[in-house]
């Protein structure tokens, strides 16, 4: 089973909400991420977390703050997000973290509009 | 720096028709490769990837990849495309746990 999973899969936000992502996987893996997708380009990455720790925060506004719960849960929290915040928000994981042959195995998304 | 190119933004194929998509990759030691497919609004799902090994490499949904060291490229191939695989692809280099994409290839394919 290579599955991840996302919820919600739709959310519309006003700039002043609070709302949270979230992202499920239990294949044992060890690394998760947060990515985010624009229309006809390719994901980019924001967050990093290897066994629990945030590892990589590819200088990511504060407006979002990731969190992990555990080695099978991750979230990303959303406050006072920007109309040009809208996108699909990817997340993946992968059995290990920092090797070339790490496969990546993303869940659906959530397409985020910010209003 | 490392970098993967794929020159075709769009291509279009009639329903049964073979089909190849490019990618080229720029990377200074042994090149991890990896081929994901994005429907419409959904997430990526992994077709196959390369690590080493026969240089052919067969993947989900009747897709494979042939790596070419001395061109610097891992193809895409299907010999007969049906109307579901229309979707956008996208190759990737592995880099220590990151992940270098390509900036992908639509594909459409017509009745």
């Amino acid at each position: 089973d290579t599955e991840v999973t996302q919820t919600p899969k739709h959310l519309v936000m006003g700039m002043t909400n609070k709302k949270s992502l979230k992202c499920e996987q239990h294949m044992g893996h060890r690394a998760m991420y947060w990515y985010k997708q624009k229309a006809k380009k390719p994901p980019e990455l924001m967050f990093v977390y290897s066994y629990e720790k945030l590892s990589i925060n590819e200088s990511v506004p504060s407006r979002f703050s990731p969190e992990c719960p555990n080695s099978s849960l991750l979230n990303l929290h959303l406050h006072a997000l920007q109309p040009e915040d809208s996108a699909l928000y990817l997340c993946a994981s992968s059995p290990s973290r920092g090797r070339s042959t790490d496969t990546q195995y993303f869940g659906p998304g959530t397409r985020l509009t910010v209003l | 720096a490392q970098s993967v190119t794929q020159p075709d933004i769009h291509i279009t194929v009639s329903e049964g028709a073979s089909l190849e998509l490019r990618c080229n990759y720029s990377y200074g030691a042994t090149p991890y490769l990896f081929w994901y497919v994005q429907s419409p609004g959904q997430g990526l799902q992994l077709l196959l990837k390369y690590f080493s090994g026969d240089t052919l490499v067969q993947g989900i949904k009747g897709f494979e990849a042939e790596f070419k060291r001395s061109q610097s490229s891992f193809n895409l191939r299907k010999p007969s495309v049906h109307w579901s695989d229309a979707a956008e692809y996208f190759c990737a280099v592995g880099s220590q746990g990151n992940l270098i994409f390509g900036k992908g290839t639509k594909l459409s394919v017509k009745p």
